[in-house]
């Protein structure tokens, strides 16, 4: 089974950059999942770390400790679309489930 | 490309009825189906999932049932809802190997409310 935990809410500035922890607890790992949910949307995928290090992909990065069970996401450059939920998920072996933390909120202020 | 159909987008239903959700996936084969629930203000559970046709692994035990009656089509049913059953239901495909798109895909969702 999995243990996934997450802030459930951070506020940050426009131009301003956040960091998004994520701790989880797995018997099989097999990746770890970072998406982006707006408000009444379904979630889009942002990232996939399935190595040690840091995974950077535009104004977003993620990072990677699998002996440390953490990952993070930074947000760089903030902008108000930005303001979402944002799921750390990890992926078992089996069958290549999903498990979902329950989910940061962001809000980017002017 | 590959794409991801659910339906309906939103649902009233009285206690006690039916259901029927659909999912179909376009563009890919043997993929992997998988069905979520979402409470209001929660995270993702997984209720179930699936390898192939005809079979199903349920996650939750509930008054819900699922279906893959072909490839790429996937349907959530229940014969008597109850309240609990409220939520935002969520398909989601992905490639049956280790191969790019890692991630799961998710279709648009449907809203369930149970009156």
């Amino acid at each position: 089974g999995q243990n996934i935990d997450q802030p459930t809410e951070m506020t940050a500035t426009e131009g301003a950059i956040v960091q998004i922890n994520c701790t989880y607890q797995t018997s099989g790992f097999n990746g770890l999942f970072w998406y982006q949910q707006h408000a009444g949307e379904a979630p889009t995928f942002l990232s996939y770390n399935v190595l040690d290090g840091l995974e950077e992909k535009g104004r977003f990065s993620s990072f990677l400790s699998r002996s440390k069970g953490y990952s993070y996401l930074l947000l760089k450059e903030l902008q108000m679309k930005d303001s979402a939920s944002y799921l750390c998920a990890v992926r078992e072996w089996s069958d290549y489930k999903l498990s979902f933390g329950a989910g940061t909120t962001v809000t980017v202020r002017a | 490309s590959q794409t991801i159909h659910q339906w309906p987008a939103t649902l009233v239903q009285p206690v006690g009825s039916p259901l029927s959700l659909e999912c179909t996936v376009e563009g890919t084969s043997n993929p992997n189906l998988y069905w979520y629930r979402q409470a209001a203000g929660r995270g993702l559970q997984l209720l179930f999932y699936s390898v192939g046709i005809g079979q199903i692994s349920s996650e939750v035990p509930q008054n819900l049932s699922a279906s893959r009656p072909q490839d790429r089509q996937f349907i959530l049913s229940s014969k008597k809802l109850l309240l609990s059953d409220s939520g935002f239901y969520l398909c989601a495909w992905k490639d049956s190997g280790d191969r790019e798109p890692y991630g799961y895909t998710f279709g648009s969702g449907t809203r369930l409310t149970v009156v």
